[in-house]
């Protein structure tokens, strides 16, 4: 099975603070992607990555940065953490499909509880 | 900018009620449509897709969709909901092309009393 790992299930966080959100997956995926989670708002994406060191901006990358260094590792970072960053966060990866472009299913991390006080 | 609009925020539903759940989303090109589900305290995890062919799709947990074009909808149905699929429910969309990402809807939380 598909695992996708984020490093940490909750943390908290001071207002200011640079912060590293870290994301592993075991499958060779070449998709990566980093959603944030909020009560009535569904998933917004923040930024993914079809490639190592590509990074596309998602719906909401303001406040984010991202980074792919290794084709298993897509971190997310918060440059300085905000109150209004507080979510869970939700990393997932996929594959391409050889034709390219069709998505095929997403595999999802357990999520990041991130509270910024 | 594409978008995904799911009609209903909360469903309350009896046992053995039918189900049908509202997606439609806004993008005039070829797509992809899933439904996702996350049950309480559990991850996300694909209920089913529509890529191309029988625009009736079948997924896991006796749960359909079906897509219509004219339409720019997706929606699932459920002919009788069990308790067991109290969960929230997200439709997603992500236009048939390379370097796009899977845009989702807002979410609709299904409560079914036994």
């Amino acid at each position: 099975d598909v695992k996708v790992t984020q490093s940490s299930r909750y943390l908290v966080k001071r207002t200011g603070e640079k912060v590293f959100l870290e994301c592993v997956q075991d499958m060779d995926h070449e998709n990566m992607f980093w959603y944030r989670q909020d009560p009535g708002l569904g998933l917004r994406l923040i930024y993914f990555s079809y490639d190592v060191k590509m990074k596309e901006k998602g719906d909401i990358p303001e406040g984010y940065s991202v980074s792919r260094e290794k084709k298993e590792r897509f971190s997310l970072i918060l440059e300085s953490a905000s109150t209004n960053q507080t979510s869970m966060y939700l990393c997932a990866s996929s594959l391409n499909t050889p034709k390219g472009g069709a998505w095929k299913k997403l595999f999802f991390g357990s999520g990041t509880q991130l509270s910024v006080l | 900018a594409q978008s995904v609009s799911q009609h209903n925020h909360h469903v309350i539903l009896s046992e053995a009620a039918s189900l049908e759940l509202g997606c439609n989303y806004s993008y005039g090109g070829t797509v992809n449509l899933f439904w996702y589900v996350q049950y309480p305290g559990q991850h996300l995890q694909l209920l089913l897709k529509y890529f191309s062919g029988d625009p009736l799709v079948k997924g896991i947990k006796g749960f359909e969709a079906e897509f219509i074009k004219s339409k720019f909808s997706f929606n699932l149905r459920k002919p009788s909901v069990q308790w067991s699929d109290t969960a929230e429910y997200f439709c997603a969309v992500n236009p048939n092309q390379a370097g796009t990402a899977l845009i989702f809807g807002k979410g609709t939380t299904l409560s079914v009393s036994s």
